[in-house]
């Protein structure tokens, strides 16, 4: 069974104090994993789309890596403004009509 | 651009009571969705469409029903309202690959 699983479920960090965010997943084979921010009250917003195991995408303070069974998302000297929940998909080769999301992590930076 | 739009943003029911949650892209995009979202649950999908007057179960579909008249137009029906149908629906869309643009989301609270 496909399933996403993220972690920490929290995380809370002083500004600059730079950290990783983890989705572990399993699928019958990939075709796609995405990660999203949404803010409170928001609808999940596009950051990054990894499709093969060793691929890097940056954005501005943020870098999603990807390996054969997780991904991370690296938060570089995060700035409040970067506070939100980062959710992680997979799309499955089979069923690739689904994206089957984690919970999210909540990031809070502080001042 | 007004991209994922969705009408209406808040709802109260009764028990028992019906509604309909449109949604509209305008982007031309062929597949659409239909999530809604819990509190420490991921995104979950309940019916899709790759295609106008097509429509398709997700994960979770009991209680709901959708239609596709039109392209830009996505249709999620409640017939008869449950109190565990109280969330957050998002509806998405995207064109045959890629990442799935969502709407701000209608919350929904049933009594």
């Amino acid at each position: 069974e496909d399933q996403v699983t993220q972690s920490p479920e929290a995380l809370r960090l002083q500004e600059g104090e730079s950290s990783s965010l983890n989705c572990s997943y399993t699928v019958s084979g990939l075709r796609g994993l995405f990660w999203y921010r949404q803010d409170p009250g928001k609808g999940p917003e596009f950051l990054f789309t990894l499709y093969s195991a060793g691929e890097e995408k940056e954005k501005e303070r943020l870098k999603a890596t990807l390996t054969k069974k997780e991904s991370f998302l690296h938060i570089t000297a995060p700035k409040p403004e970067d506070s939100a929940t980062y959710l992680c998909a997979v799309q499955a080769a089979t069923g690739a009509n689904n994206l089957f999301f984690g919970t999210g992590t909540r990031l809070t930076v502080i001042p | 651009n007004a991209g994922v739009t969705q009408t209406p943003k808040f709802r109260v029911l009764k028990t028992g009571q019906s509604m309909t949650l449109l949604c509209a892209q305008d982007m031309n995009h062929e597949y659409m969705y239909w999530y809604r979202q819990d509190p420490g649950m991921g995104l979950r999908l309940i019916h899709y469409s790759v295609g106008e007057g097509t429509t398709a179960k997700g994960e979770v579909p009991d209680g709901y029903n959708v239609s596709r008249l039109k392209k830009q137009n996505f249709l999620l029906g409640l017939e008869s309202a449950a109190p565990s149908q109280t969330s957050v629906y998002f509806c998405a869309s995207r064109i045959y690959t890629g990442e799935l643009f969502f709407g701000e989301g209608s919350r929904l609270t049933v009594l």
